[in-house]
């Protein structure tokens, strides 16, 4: 079975720094897919970056950028220029585009922001 | 964008009673809705999957005489709550998926007190 460990219950930043939050999976797919989502203090979900497994580029969305390393399975976010805005709670999640059909989260990285 | 509306944004119920929560996917059409539920400070917990037209698929441990899952058509599934106790107060959260392996949308989440 797949599952999805983030090692670091809580994290802090000073404003303007860079941060990494990890994240590690297993599973005996090749092909899938994996996402970081952020939960801010609204509770909304939103989607941070999306990764597809195949692809050998680490994705980017502006300020924030991930470190994939298949081999090791391993899927860690970096935010660059944080900002008050980042404080939230940030999921790692991977979905198998094969048999059932679901989304595994991690436990979250709570992350604060300091001014 | 895809947006995924989820109401009530919160419910106050006696004990006993049923709640029903809807999750509408507004411009697109979901094959696959999920459902889950999520405890102060803690991850998502997916309770069930449920495709258009077909029963619900309930992960373990959760009772689907109690929490009843329909998904009517490709815009509309719901959970309903049937005798709620207090036990049963949390934050649900409802998502959809147009296609495998694209980002999941999230419903902004309904808060559930049961006195």
């Amino acid at each position: 079975a797949q599952t999805v460990t983030q090692s670091q219950p809580e994290m802090s930043v000073q404003e303007a720094e860079t941060v990494t939050l990890s994240c590690t999976y297993d599973t005996s797919e090749s092909n899938y897919y994996l996402f970081w989502y952020k939960q801010p203090p609204s509770r909304q979900m939103i989607l941070v970056i999306r990764q597809e497994a195949y692809k050998q580029q680490n994705a980017t969305e502006n300020r924030f950028s991930v470190n994939f390393q298949k081999a090791a399975k391993s899927f860690s976010l970096k935010i660059s220029d944080s900002q008050l805005g980042d404080t939230a709670m940030y999921f790692c999640a991977f979905m198998s585009p094969s048999g059932t059909y679901k989304y595994i989260f991690g436990t979250g990285t709570r992350l604060k922001v300091l001014a | 964008g895809a947006v995924v509306s989820q109401h009530p944004s919160w419910v106050i119920c006696k004990s006993g009673t049923s709640v029903k929560i809807e999750c509408r996917s507004l411009d697109f059409q979901a094959t696959t809705m999920f459902w889950y539920r999520q405890f102060p400070k803690q991850s998502l917990m997916l309770m069930a999957t449920s495709n258009e037209g077909s029963k619900a698929t309930y992960e373990q441990g959760v009772e689907k005489d109690k929490f009843l899952i329909n998904h009517a058509s490709l815009t509309l599934s719901t959970l309903t709550v049937t005798s709620a106790h207090p036990e049963d107060s949390s934050f649900y959260i409802c998502s959809a998926s147009r296609v495998r392996g694209e980002k999941l949308f999230f419903g902004s989440g309904t808060q559930l007190s049961v006195l």
